[in-house]
């Protein structure tokens, strides 16, 4: 079955960039999308079709989804940003979800 | 505004049923696949289920084939969960969310969640 492979951590000092990956065997043949998910809070996309972001999503968050792996990537990271992060692809009439990854702003 | 209000969480006893809700507004719910999602306490995301827009086509995760069922009333506005012989490991928050679908660059099909209700928790346990 398909599978998508996150880091369970990653971390960033504030302003400065974060890269969060998501692989999976050819993801780069699917179109993947991320969501944010605060403590407590339902998710919310911020990515979908790879590199666009839903209206309200700020401009430092960028896609990006080639060979194996899609990389979401917030430049100039707030603290707001800090919330787990997932990325999902489509496979064969199911959904399938990344672990997610949790995003420390320190 | 777009939003979705699930209903219908609680304690349930395992082996035992319960009917989630979810009230679509803002939008022609009969115009959108739509989907259940769960996050048991502390774990990622789990997509369960999703239905076409007639309900002509559902799709379940393989650990709720046989046990759940998604339904919908599109002249209610509304999405449903029905969910017999429970077991502990359902226990979970469940989200409703509006699909998006469909090819951009052909062969590459897109699939995501644009929007997502606030989740109710089902509970099972003695």
């Amino acid at each position: 079955s398909f599978e998508l492979t996150q880091p369970p951590s990653v971390s960033v000092s504030p302003g400065q960039t974060a890269s969060i990956t998501c692989s999976g065997d050819k993801l780069g043949d699917r179109y993947a999308s991320w969501y944010q998910q605060k403590s407590g809070q339902f998710p919310v996309l911020v990515i979908y079709q790879d590199t666009k972001r839903p209206s309200g999503i700020p401009e430092r968050f960028s896609g990006s989804n080639s060979g194996t792996t899609a990389t979401l990537t917030i430049s100039g990271t707030q603290a707001m940003d800090e919330a787990d992060y997932y990325c999902q692809a489509w496979d064969s009439n199911t959904v399938v979800f990344g672990g997610g990854t949790k995003l420390t702003v320190l | 505004e777009v939003q979705l209000v699930e209903s219908g969480g609680g304690l349930v006893q395992p082996g035992g049923s319960l009917r989630l809700s979810c009230a679509a507004s803002g939008f022609t719910l009969s115009a959108y696949w739509m989907s259940w999602v769960r996050q048991a306490p502390g774990k990622g995301l789990e997509w369960v289920a999703n239905i076409k827009q007639d309900g002509s086509e559902k799709y379940y995760v393989d650990s709720v084939k046989g046990r759940f069922t998604i339904s919908r009333d599109n002249a209610k506005n509304s999405l449903y969960l029905q969910m017999n012989s429970l077991r502990a490991e359902d226990t979970a928050v469940y989200y409703c969310a509006r699909d998006a679908r469909g090819y951009g660059d052909y062969p590459r099909y897109y699939y995501y969640m644009d929007v997502w209700g606030k989740g109710i928790t089902v509970t099972v346990s003695s």
